[in-house]
């Protein structure tokens, strides 16, 4: 499978514990883009990063929320200290390049639950 | 504050006709633009894009139709199927910009 590879599909996570979201890119994409779907609204772009740099984090909360893209191994979004509002569906993309004229390709999801 | 914009939440067509699901844009330096389908507990998929500098773009049965001068887009499915009930997200890159801008989507359903 050459696509974007996101794990775990599901996560159950109580108040107060960390979640840990995995993105594996398409073969040969460099730029990796995290995006969250709450219940009944569209995609929010909440981070872009390109290998061991972020890029754009305009879109993440100020608290309890970091990414990264190190050099060897997947990208990770990760949420310290979940609360309830964190319950969403979180998509990874990527994309061989940067910038406008881009098309970016998503992986299944991480749908996680917080209880 | 929404810069891509999808007013209807849910379109319904019957199975042969066409579909057109529209999007609006308020800034005028979105310079390209996508179509993404998404069933359930799915991840989003490209289906067709457009470049500002063109007014249209064909691909199969999709057809996505630019006025700049309205900042407005449209997505036509020609024949709808019932494969197609989804949602459909538009999307925008701005000029220079680093993130694609969604719209809060719209529900198709094609009734058979």
């Amino acid at each position: 499978n050459a696509g974007v590879m996101q794990n775990p599909r599901h996560l159950v996570r109580r108040r107060g514990q960390e979640a840990r979201l995995r993105c594996s890119p398409m073969k040969g994409h460099s730029h990796v883009y995290w995006y969250r779907q709450l219940p009944e609204e569209g995609l929010k772009f909440m981070v872009y990063l390109q290998k061991e740099n972020i890029i754009d984090e305009s879109g993440m909360p100020k608290e309890r929320f970091s990414a990264e893209f190190p050099k060897e191994g997947p990208s990770i979004l990760r949420i310290q200290q979940v609360v309830r509002g964190d319950s969403a569906a979180y998509f990874c993309a990527s994309s061989d390049r940067e910038g406008s004229g881009n098309t970016i390709y998503f992986g299944e999801g991480s749908w996680l639950t917080v209880v | 504050d929404q810069q891509v914009k999808q007013n209807s939440p849910s379109l319904s067509v019957q199975e042969g006709r066409i579909s057109i699901l529209n999007c609006d844009y308020t800034n005028s330096m979105f310079d390209y633009f996508l179509w993404y389908k998404k069933y359930p507990a799915e991840g989003p998929t490209f289906l067709i894009s457009i470049s500002s500098i063109k007014d249209k773009n064909e691909d199969g049965r999709f057809t996505v139709f630019l006025n700049k001068s309205a900042k407005h887009l449209s997505l036509h499915i020609v024949p709808s199927q019932p494969g197609d009930s989804a949602v459909y997200f538009c999307a925008a890159w701005m000029e220079y910009g680093n993130k694609l801008v969604f719209g809060a989507g719209t529900i198709l359903r094609v009734k058979s």
